[in-house]
C-alpha cells in the first residue's frame, strides 16, 4: 500500500529565513507527487507536482520541491519565508502506473512564520 | 468561475440523526472524490464516483455511510444514524479526467469542506 510520511506535526520558522517541510513516501513503481497548502477552514489548494523530468519542481507562491528518488523523498522549500506562508501543508503520492491512483496524503504539517 | 461547492458548511446532528453533504465539482467536472479530514490522522480518502457509477469505494465504511452521484444534480455523501465518531471536516474535490488509467497525471481541486460536528 502507497504512504506518505510527514515527520514533523509543525515547523517554526522566522520570517525572512529559508524554510523546509519534509516529506517522504512509499508507492508501488515510479510516483507522482503533490504539495498542497490548507488554510484555516478552508480547503486545500494545489501548490506544485512532480511527474515526471526535472528533479527540482517550481510552484505557485515561490515554493519549489525537490524530488529525490534514492531517498524517496519530496521536501517543500521557500528561500524566504513570509508570515503569510502560515498554514497546514500537506503532501500527497499515487502510484504512476500500477498500484493506487487515489492520491494518499500525509497527515499535514503546521508550518508557523514568525515575524 | 465557481469552483467546488459545498454544502452546508456546518451542520450539527445529534447521535442517531442522519447527516447528508452536498457537492457539486468545478463545471466541466466529472470526476468527484471523498475525503474525510481527522485532527490527528490527516486526510483519508473515501470514495470515487463519476456520474452514476461508484469507481472506487474502498476507503468508505461499509455501514451507515452512502455515496451517489446522479446525473443530475450534486454529489451526496449521506451518513446514517451519526455517532460521536463521524464528527470532522469532509472534503470533496473533482478532476476533469478521472484519475484510473493513469494516464491524468493533474491535481485535485478541493472544495471548502463540510464540517460534521455530532452531539
Amino acid at each position: 500500500a502507497q504512504s506518505v510520511a510527514q515527520p514533523e506535526d509543525q515547523v517554526n520558522v522566522a520570517e525572512g529565513n529559508p524554510l523546509t517541510v519534509k516529506c517522504t513516501y512509499s508507492v508501488s513503481g515510479n510516483p507522482y507527487l503533490f504539495w498542497y497548502v490548507q488554510y484555516p477552514n478552508r480547503g486545500l489548494q494545489f501548490l506544485l507536482k512532480y511527474i515526471t523530468g526535472d528533479n527540482l519542481v517550481k510552484g505557485s507562491y515561490g515554493f519549489e520541491a525537490e524530488f529525490n528518488k534514492s531517498q524517496t523523498s519530496f521536501h517543500l522549500k521557500k528561500p524566504s519565508a513570509l508570515v503569510s506562508d502560515s498554514a497546514l501543508y500537506f503532501c500527497a503520492v499515487r502510484a504512476a502506473s500500477g498500484g493506487s491512483y487515489i492520491p494518499t496524503f500525509g497527515r499535514g504539517t503546521s508550518l508557523i512564520v514568525h515575524p | 468561475n465557481a469552483g467546488v461547492m459545498q454544502n452546508p458548511r456546518h451542520l450539527v446532528r445529534r447521535r442517531g440523526q442522519e447527516a447528508r453533504l452536498r457537492c457539486s465539482p468545478m463545471k466541466g467536472h466529472s470526476h468527484v472524490y471523498w475525503y474525510r479530514q481527522l485532527p490527528e490522522e490527516g486526510l483519508k480518502f473515501m470514495v470515487y464516483l463519476q456520474k452514476e457509477n461508484i469507481i472506487d469505494e474502498s476507503g468508505m465504511p461499509k455501514e451507515r455511510f452512502s455515496a451517489e452521484f446522479p446525473k443530475e444534480g450534486p454529489s451526496i455523501l449521506r451518513i446514517q444514524q451519526v455517532v460521536r465518531g463521524d464528527s470532522a471536516a469532509y472534503f470533496c474535490a473533482s478532476s476533469p479526467l478521472g484519475l484510473a488509467g493513469f494516464s491524468n497525471t493533474g491535481e485535485l481541486f478541493f472544495g471548502e469542506g463540510s464540517r460534521l460536528t455530532v452531539l
